[in-house]
C-alpha cells in the first residue's frame, strides 16, 4: 500500500477481553515494528518482525501480549485479559531491510480503551 | 541500553519567534538520533536525523538539529515559528544498523501564539 495502515483506529473494550490489533505495513517493507505509547509518554518499543521471523520481543509487557506475522505481510498484536493498564496508543511502523540505516514509516495508531 | 531525555512537555512560542526544543541522550554505542513529529490524527512523521555523517543535519519545514557528542544533545531549532508547526515533537535514539529499534523520549507540545 501507500502507507502503513491500522485498524481499528479506536477500540474500547471491558477489562478481562481479548483484543487484536492489525497493521498493514508498506507493501515492500519486510520489517515491522510494534510500539506501545502511554498517555503522555513516548512510543515504547515491543516488539519487531523481518518478514514472518520475530527477532526480537523483549519490550512485550507481559505473557499476555503476542504478536504475528504468518506470511510476512500483515501484522497482528494480541492482547488477552486486558487490563486498565493496557490503555494507551498502539503503534505501528514498517522499513525495508538491509542497509545501514533504513526508515521506519508510522501508521497512524490504534487508541485502545479498557474500561 | 539507550535512552532520550525531553526536559519539559510544553513550549510555547510567538509566530515568526525562535523554536528551540531540546533534547539529550544517554547511549553506550554510537548513536542514531532522529526527531519525529506528530500533528493531530496522524501517524509520527520522520523530520530530520542524524547518521554519523554532517552533525548539523536540516529537515523538512525549515528544521534542523545539531549533533553535539561533548553534550550529549541533539536539540532542534527552527529561525521563524509558523502557525502550521504547532504539533508534538518526539526525539529518538537507536544504535547503528538497519533494523535498530527506536528509543523515544516523552514528547513536546509545541503551541505557536499569533
Amino acid at each position: 500500500g501507500a502507507g502503513v495502515s491500522q485498524s481499528p483506529r479506536y477500540k474500547v473494550t471491558k477489562r478481562g477481553q481479548d483484543v487484536t490489533l492489525r497493521c498493514d505495513p508498506i507493501s515492500s517493507h519486510a520489517t515491522l515494528y510494534w510500539y506501545q505509547q502511554a498517555l503522555g509518554q513516548g512510543p515504547e518499543f515491543l516488539t519487531y518482525f523481518n518478514y514472518e521471523a520475530q527477532p526480537d520481543k523483549s519490550g512485550l509487557p507481559s505473557d499476555r501480549f503476542s504478536a504475528e506475522r504468518p506470511e510476512g505481510s500483515i501484522s497482528t498484536l494480541t492482547i488477552q485479559r486486558t487490563e486498565q493498564r493496557d490503555s494507551a496508543m498502539y503503534r505501528c511502523a514498517s522499513s525495508s531491510l538491509g542497509g545501514s540505516y533504513n526508515e521506519q514509516f508510522f501508521g497512524p495508531g490504534t487508541r485502545l480503551t479498557v474500561l | 541500553a539507550q535512552s532520550v531525555t525531553q526536559l519539559g512537555s510544553h513550549v510555547s512560542v510567538s509566530e515568526g519567534a525562535l523554536v528551540l526544543l531540546r533534547c539529550n541522550y544517554s547511549s553506550s554505542v554510537p548513536p542514531y538520533l532522529f526527531w519525529y513529529v506528530q500533528y493531530p490524527n496522524q501517524g509520527l512523521q520522520l523530520l530530520l536525523k542524524y547518521t554519523s555523517a554532517a552533525t548539523l543535519v536540516k529537515g523538512i519545514n525549515g528544521f534542523e538539529a545539531e549533533f553535539k557528542k561533548s553534550e550529549t544533545s541533539f536539540h532542534l531549532t527552527k529561525p521563524s515559528a509558523h502557525m502550521s508547526d504547532a504539533a508534538e515533537y518526539f526525539c529518538a535514539v537507536s544504535g547503528a544498523g538497519a533494523n535498530s529499534k527506536l528509543t523515544f523520549g516523552k514528547g513536546i507540545t509545541l503551541s505557536v501564539r499569533p
